[in-house]
C-alpha cells in the first residue's frame, strides 16, 4: 500500500525544546516537501527537496532545519528558534519537480507547543 | 514576490446549487493545480492544468485556465454535501524554481 506516512498525528511540547517531524514515503518519488498550515490559511512552503542530500529553503524556513539522506524520508525539525511553532505540518511528495507533478499529501502533524 | 490571490474565502451555498471560485496571479503561470482538503484532512489533487485557455472537466466540476495564464476558475454544478471543504489553487512560476504557490483556499459549507 502506496503512500506518505507522517507520524505523529498529534505532538505536544514545551517551548524551548526542539521537535523533529517524521515524514516518510514508499511511492518512489524523488520530490518532497514541507508546508506549513494555520487555521483557516493555504499552506505555506517551509523547505522541499528534488534529490537525496539536496534540499532549498522556501517562503518560511527560519526557525527549522531539514535533512534529506534517504529518498523515502524528510524529515522536519522545528527549533526553539521558531517563534510562532503551534501549527499544523504537512509533507508532500511528488514524482519529479513540482512544476509539472501533482503532489502526493501526508495525513499531516498537528503541533501544539506551549 | 510571486502570489496567488483566492476569492471568496468563504462561500456558503445551498444544495443543488452552483457556484465558483476564482484564482489570479499578477504574473504569467506556467501552469495550475487544484486540490480539495476535506475538513480535517489533507489536500488531495484534483487537477492540472497547463494550455492557455485550457478547460477540463470532472462530473460536476469544471476547470478553467486563462488565456493569459494568469487565472483559473472551478465552477461547481449542483452543490452536494460531498463537496465540503477547501478548494486550494496552486501556481507554479517559471522564476520559482521546482515549487508551487498555494492560493488562500475558498472554504465551502454546504446548507442542506
Amino acid at each position: 500500500d502506496g503512500g506518505i506516512t507522517q507520524s505523529p498525528k498529534y505532538l505536544f511540547r514545551k517551548e524551548g525544546q526542539n521537535v523533529t517531524l517524521s515524514c516518510e514515503q514508499n511511492l518512489n518519488h524523488d520530490a518532497m516537501y514541507w508546508y506549513r498550515q494555520d487555521p483557516g490559511q493555504g499552506l505555506r512552503l517551509i523547505y522541499y527537496s528534488q534529490i537525496v542530500n539536496d534540499f532549498q529553503k522556501g517562503d518560511i524556513a527560519e526557525g527549522y532545519s531539514v535533512s534529506r539522506e534517504k529518498k523515502e524520508s524528510f524529515p522536519l525539525t522545528v527549533t526553539s528558534a521558531q517563534k510562532n511553532p503551534t501549527a499544523f505540518y504537512l509533507c508532500a511528495s511528488s514524482l519529479g519537480g513540482a512544476g509539472g507533478y501533482e503532489q502526493y499529501f501526508g495525513p499531516g502533524t498537528r503541533l501544539t507547543v506551549t | 514576490g510571486q502570489q496567488v490571490m483566492q476569492i471568496p474565502q468563504y462561500q456558503h451555498v445551498q444544495e443543488g446549487e452552483d457556484f465558483t471560485t476564482y484564482c489570479n496571479s499578477s504574473t504569467t503561470l506556467s501552469n495550475i493545480q487544484w486540490y480539495k482538503q476535506r475538513p480535517g484532512g489533507h489536500p488531495v489533487f484534483l487537477i492540472q492544468l497547463v494550455k492557455s485557455g485550457e478547460v477540463k472537466k470532472q462530473k460536476r466540476l469544471t476547470f478553467q485556465f486563462g488565456e493569459a495564464k494568469k487565472n483559473s476558475s472551478l465552477h461547481i454544478t449542483a452543490t452536494q454535501t460531498t463537496d465540503v471543504g477547501t478548494y486550494f489553487c496552486a501556481g507554479h512560476f517559471k522564476a520559482a524554481g521546482n515549487k508551487l504557490t498555494f492560493g488562500g483556499g475558498t472554504r465551502v459549507l454546504v446548507k442542506p
